[in-house]
């Protein structure tokens, strides 16, 4: 069975110019979650998905950062304008349900030049 | 206040029994404790997950004491494929509202 897809790998852009991250969890996982990385720093929780609804985006960066997740399966992630600082690997995990075992996709590493 | 802590780094030989331990003193009343495990340049994971006392599977155990505060993850007899970060997850009660937080991570280096 395949575990959690996330593309692109690699993006290197230039500041102030959009991106977007999509992520396809396993299937029949309820919650999907994103995560962003710095280098030598634990996964940071941005936004939490139960099905199709947000159910924790307390961390998301509301003025720049936008997420969505249609039909509850597939989710994509999006920056507009980025920033500098937003170098990061963007993980994207998924579970049965929430407080359950989570798997994690590869991540998306983001270069803001 | 910090809402975990973990040793930066630990150093171990093949064989040896390793026990890092995560302090987590706001960890939410109904909340699991969950360890990762990281590779570079891969996503984290699952190792273990409990609630309290003692969880063993086949790669590790996990003592949570009564008060939940803390808890630590054994390792036994690793190998130099242990060599990872090892993170511990827990959903924390901060500022009246619930966060699910990442230790920093320790970093476990394995020697022949």
């Amino acid at each position: 069975e395949a575990g959690v897809v996330q593309s692109p790998r690699y993006k290197i852009i230039e500041k102030k110019q959009p991106v977007a991250f999509w992520c396809n969890p396993i299937s029949g996982h309820n919650t999907l979650y994103w995560y962003l990385q710095n280098l030598g720093q634990g996964p940071e929780l941005l936004i939490r998905y139960e099905n199709e609804e947000a159910v924790d985006d307390s961390q998301l960066p509301k003025d720049r950062f936008s997420a969505e997740r249609l039909k509850g399966v597939d989710s994509t992630l999006k920056i507009q304008p980025a920033e500098l600082g937003d170098s990061a690997v963007y993980l994207c995990a998924s579970s049965f349900q929430q407080a359950t075992e989570a798997f994690f996709g590869q991540g998306t590493r983001l270069t803001v030049v | 206040l910090a809402k975990t802590t973990q040793p930066i780094s630990m150093d171990s030989y093949e064989g040896q029994e390793v026990n890092i331990t995560c302090s987590h003193n706001n960890i939410a009343t109904n909340d699991y404790i969950t360890w990762y495990q990281q590779f570079p340049s891969q996503g984290p994971r699952f190792i273990i997950q409990g609630y309290k006392t003692k969880v063993t599977n086949e790669v590790a155990s996990l003592f949570i004491p009564a008060d939940r505060k803390s808890s630590t993850l054994s390792l036994p007899r690793v190998s130099l494929s242990d060599t990872a970060v090892y993170y511990c997850l827990v959903g924390l009660d901060m500022d009246s509202s619930y966060k699910l937080i990442f230790g920093s991570g320790t970093r476990l280096l394995v020697r022949p």
